[in-house]
């Protein structure tokens, strides 16, 4: 089982949906966690980070469930420029080695 | 404030070669990671760089090495290039080692190994 999964979509969806992604983690012993944003044949961007009581940026919301090892990003009202690739990031224990799941695909359409 | 730059932007490498990629980091910061991307996944954490040392490493063989220079600059190293070497390659600075959420990427170097 890999450490950090995610389904690659795409997930297609019309401007003003709400989609939501969830990334699952292996090791019960991650302890930080992040959401990261890459456009086509660019460099990924922080989006942002997961905190235990989950927290918003937005029409961004992120949760973390430890119980059941996942992290999940919910997009209100999507924009055609939402449309990129979103990456989760999990770091376990004091390593501070960043683990990428392979992404999560959106297309937003008019 | 110049962000984190590569060089080269692409390259194109035959079986068996070495090649040298180069990172200079975003103003301030003092730590350089190393990625490597492959078509349709995340990035993979090389290692990390940091007072001119290694600190961290992922899974990569020896094959790959680096260096970090006074300045903080840094370049990533590959000999004996593999066809499983062709991806993008991601250079990415933070303020310190465990900062992530100060981690700038720049815009990467693809490699084409033939």
């Amino acid at each position: 089982r890999k450490e950090v999964e995610q389904d690659p979509g795409p997930f297609n969806v019309p401007e003003g949906a709400t989609v939501a992604f969830n990334c699952t983690y292996s090791n019960s012993a991650s302890q930080s966690f992040f959401w990261y944003r890459q456009d086509c044949r660019k460099e990924p961007k922080l989006l942002m980070s997961v905190y235990s009581s989950g927290n918003e940026d937005g029409r961004f919301t992120a949760q973390l469930n430890r119980a059941s090892q996942y992290i999940s990003l919910l997009i209100r009202d999507s924009k055609l420029s939402d449309s990129a690739t979103y990456l989760c990031v999990v770091i376990t224990g004091g390593s501070y080695i960043p683990t990428f799941g392979r992404g999560t695909s959106l297309i937003v359409h008019p | 404030d110049a962000g984190v730059t590569q060089s080269p932007t692409h390259l194109i490498k035959t079986r068996g070669q070495q090649v040298t990629l180069r990172c200079s980091p975003k103003s301030g910061h003092d730590t350089v990671s190393w990625y490597q991307q492959a078509l349709g996944q995340g990035p993979q954490f090389i290692f990390q760089y940091y007072e001119e040392e290694e600190r961290q490493r992922g899974n990569f063989p020896d094959r790959f090495s680096g260096h970090q220079f006074p300045n903080y600059s840094s370049e990533l190293n590959v000999n004996a290039l593999l066809l499983g070497d062709s991806a993008l390659y991601l250079c990415a600075s933070s303020q310190t080692p465990g900062r992530i959420d100060t981690q700038y990427f720049g815009p990467g170097t693809r490699l084409t190994v033939l």
